[in-house]
């Protein structure tokens, strides 16, 4: 079955890029979504954006001045990239699939193939 | 930005006992909302989604329902492996895919 597996430095100094990839296995990163959501330690989920297998992409407006989200069909792998770091942006960091079910006259986003997961600490 | 707010945020239950989520949106979303599973340490787990389609390979005893700003997950007989935390998520993508704040369901 797809398999998710986040890959990435884990330690990012203040005011400099974190940059993470995805590699998809057991699929095609065609015809889907491809999201990427953190979660700060202790705390709750925050989808950070998602980008299409053609490459059109959709950011959080919280979040949007700085990332920029990519892919690599050939590789079959999609990246983050968040400038400008903080310490407000350590967290563990999810990709996923998003199907994007078309139903009832709308697309539904939700998430059905998670990655692990991969801890980025910010810090000097 | 559309709000989800989750309550309760957190709640102590037994093995068996029938469990009611809710999740109430800032504004209304039609049945955009899915609802995941996540325990320490692991991915979140997608239970639901389009407010009441049940993912497959979730136990029956999972369901969800609710339209516009009110959702609810239900679960019918909280089994061991249940304990764990909850949360929804709007599922429209012209607003944000926000999710709610999340209930932790502890043994009582």
């Amino acid at each position: 079955q797809v398999q998710l597996q986040e890959s990435g430095p884990g330690l990012v100094k203040p005011s400099e890029t974190l940059s993470l990839t995805c590699t998809v296995s057991g699929g095609s990163i065609s015809s889907y979504y491809w999201s990427w959501i953190r979660q700060p330690p202790g705390k709750g989920l925050e989808w950070i954006g998602y980008i299409y297998y053609s490459g059109s992409t959709n950011y959080n407006p919280s979040l949007k001045s700085r990332v920029t989200i990519s892919v690599d069909t050939s590789k079959n792998q999609f990246s983050l990239k968040l400038s400008s770091v903080t310490a407000a942006d350590t967290a563990v960091y999810y990709c996923a699939r998003s199907p994007a079910l078309f139903w009832s006259g709308g697309y539904y986003y939700y998430m059905d193939v998670w990655g692990k997961g991969t801890t980025v600490t910010v810090s000097s | 930005d559309i709000q989800l707010t989750q309550s309760p945020s957190f709640l102590s239950a037994s093995v068996g006992d029938r469990v009611t989520i809710t999740c109430r949106a800032s504004q209304g979303i039609s049945s955009y909302l899915a609802w995941y599973q996540q325990k320490p340490g692991k991915a979140p787990k997608l239970l639901i989604y389009a407010a009441s389609t049940l993912q497959s390979g979730v136990p029956s005893r999972f369901s969800g329902s609710g339209s516009g700003t009110e959702f609810t997950l239900t679960i019918s007989s909280l089994q061991p492996e249940d304990f764990a935390t909850y949360y929804c998520q709007q599922l429209n993508s012209y607003l944000p895919l926000t999710f709610g704040g999340g209930t932790k369901v502890e043994i009582k």
